[in-house]
Formats: structure tokens, sequence, C-alpha cells
């Protein structure tokens, strides 16, 4: 079945440092990619997609590539502020009909100032 | 945001009582689903529904059951409360885009904290 791998973390970082949160998955044909952020207290909500091979998806300043060859949609941002400390999920949809979505396990960030 | 209620916010019940939690969208979506939310592990569906009184099981139904009687609610009920059950749980609406191109994102509610002692 289909499976999507993150670290847990958590991630600290300082404010304005760069940000990688790798994400690798396992599917079969072309699955849609998906990164989810979750800030605290609240549901998660879409940060940004993917739908195929050497798509990038970008919002509020991150950014993720579509990587077929190596199975992976990592995470960047180049300058991280407090307000980012979040918790991170990597998810897909399988491909063809109705195929539910794979979440992983979820990376804490905590940005200090 | 997309107008998704979940009710109660928080519950604390004890082990073997019956519990329903409800999730209530004003979007008149046609898919609607309930996760739970773990430590190291992510979020994991339960089950879902495809429309009033359609639904089926996801990867942790076990001890779980779900009703939609009408578009806009859809119910999860712990038969018997386990500690085990003690978790986060999110409600979520999506439907298939218009243009037959793929999905629409998942909207979540807010959740519920249960604890189970």
């Amino acid at each position: 079945g289909n499976s999507v791998t993150q670290m847990e973390g958590p991630v600290t970082l300082s404010e304005e440092a760069f940000l990688t949160i790798n994400c690798t998955y396992t599917a079969t044909g072309y699955p849609s990619l998906f990164w989810y952020v979750q800030y605290p207290g609240e549901g998660l909500q879409l940060l940004l997609k993917a739908t195929k091979a050497d798509d990038k998806g970008s919002n509020k300043g991150f950014e993720a590539t579509y990587r077929k060859e190596t199975t992976s949609f990592h995470l960047e941002k180049g300058s991280v502020q407090v307000s980012d400390s979040a918790v991170y999920f990597c998810a897909l949809r399988g491909a063809g009909g109705y195929q539910k979505v794979t979440f992983g396990i979820g990376t804490k960030l905590q940005v200090i100032p | 945001d997309a107008g998704i209620t979940q009710s109660p916010r928080h519950k604390v019940t004890e082990t073997g009582t019956p519990v329903t939690l409800r999730c209530h969208q004003t979007e008149n979506h046609r898919y609607m689903y309930w996760y739970r939310q773990d430590p190291g592990h992510g979020l994991r569906l339960i089950h879902y529904s495809y429309g009033v009184k359609d639904t089926d099981k996801g990867e942790v139904s076990d001890g779980y059951s779900v009703s939609r009687s009408k578009t806009e609610d859809f119910l999860l009920t712990l038969e018997s409360a386990t500690s085990s059950q003690t978790s986060v749980y999110f409600c979520a609406i999506s439907d298939p885009l218009p243009s037959g191109g793929g999905w629409e994102k998942l909207f979540f509610g807010s959740g519920t904290q249960l604890s189970v002692l």
C-alpha cells in the first residue's frame, strides 16, 4: 500500500535559518503530493501541493518539488519566522478514482527568536 | 475557512462507556472523513462517507462506527471506549473537482480531544 516517511522531530531552528523537512513516499503510479500544516490548537490546512512529476508547489515562502526519480517531496523555506512554528505533514493521494489520503507522522518545527 | 464544526471540543469519559462525536458541515460536500491523530502515527483514517447512508472503513476502524443520515452531519461512535482510543479526532471534508481533474484539498475541523480514563 501507499506510505509516507518523514522525520518526527522536533526540529528547532533560529529565526531566518534555512528549513528542509524531508519526505519520501511509496506508491504505485503517479500520486498527488501535499504538505499540510497544523498550528497549535487547530486542524490541518493545506500548505502546498504538486500533482505531477517535476511540479513545484509553493506558498508563503515554502516550496517543494515532486521528484519521481527519488520518490521525494522535500519541504524548504529560505528564512523561517517564529510564526512558522507548527507541525508539518507530508501526504499523498493515490492515482486513479477514489484514493484515500495517506499522511506521514508529522514533523514539529520550533523557531526561536 | 470551510464551515466545519466538531462537537464537543473536549471530552473526558470512562472506559466502557459509549461516546459519540459529531461533525457538522455547511459546505454541502459529499465526502466526509474521520481521522485520529496520535504521536508517532500522524493522522490515520477511521471511517469515511461518500454520501448519505454510504460509509466505508478506513485503516483503524475497529471499535468505531459511523452514521450519516444527512449530508451535513457525520457521527463517530465509540461503542465501548477504551484507553487506547484516547486521541485527538479530526473531521475532514473533500469532493472531486467539478472539472474531473482530481480532488479538492481536505478541509479539516478544529478537532476533538478525547480522554478515556
